[in-house]
């Protein structure tokens, strides 16, 4: 029963640097999240994913980039780091998304320090 | 006006306590009510998902959705030191829309 699997879990960035975060769930579910939560300003969403192959904008998008290749996953990539996005980020899924009535299920997070 | 208030405390009560948590909100078009319990360094665990106005009770765990004051609570009764962590209420409209609005969350701690 892994549900949502996030990799990695602990990231420190130099600013400029690149990474992609990895997001696997198990469950068959179409729609797929990402949000980031920081102290004050509670849980954003920033991209998220109607089903394998599509991509769209959440809150606050600027800065990442999202790929939905396979269904099972769901990538983050910020191409140029900066310190604004030092938080920690969530993945999330849903069978047929919020907007069908479901709920959504996060994965433990990853916590990532750009310096 | 926020979207979602939620009183973010802490709130500290004594083992077998029962405890309210509460949210409010603007949005007349929220119709899916949730909360989730999220320890430390951890990823947010659904309690109780609810739609439009009523109760939902599932062990200890009570859900009230009053949607003509657009306010939200969530009783626990007999509370447990386990019991110790952040309470987020979200809600969303549903009709298509996957937006969810969360509350910043309220810190209990369930003492011995």
């Amino acid at each position: 029963n892994a549900g949502v699997t996030q990799t990695p879990k602990f990231r420190v960035l130099k600013t400029g640097q690149s990474m992609t975060l990895l997001c696997a769930q198990d469950m068959n579910h179409e729609y797929m999240y990402w949000y980031r939560q920081d102290p004050g300003m509670g849980l954003r969403l920033i991209h998220y994913s109607v089903g394998e192959g599509t991509t769209a904008k959440g809150e606050v998008p600027d800065g990442y980039n999202v790929s939905r290749l396979k269904k099972q996953n769901f990538l983050l990539g910020l191409e140029s780091a900066a310190p604004s996005q030092t938080s920690v980020y969530f993945c999330a899924s849903s069978p047929r998304g919020l907007g069908s009535g479901n709920t959504i299920y996060f994965g433990e997070g990853s916590w990532l320090t750009v310096v | 006006q926020k979207e979602v208030e939620q009183d973010p405390g802490p709130l500290s009560v004594p083992e077998g306590a029962i405890v309210s948590l509460n949210c409010t909100y603007s949005n007349s078009a929220f119709q899916y009510f949730m909360w989730y319990r999220q320890y430390s360094r951890k990823g947010p665990e659904l309690l109780m998902y609810t739609y439009s106005s009523g109760n939902k009770e599932d062990g200890r765990f009570t859900a009230q959705v009053d949607k003509s004051s657009k306010y939200i609570s969530l009783f626990i009764r007999d509370s447990q030191p386990s019991d110790s962590a952040t309470y987020l209420c979200a809600m969303s409209a549903g009709g298509g829309s996957e937006k969810l609005v969360f509350g910043k969350g309220t810190k209990l701690t369930v003492n011995p």
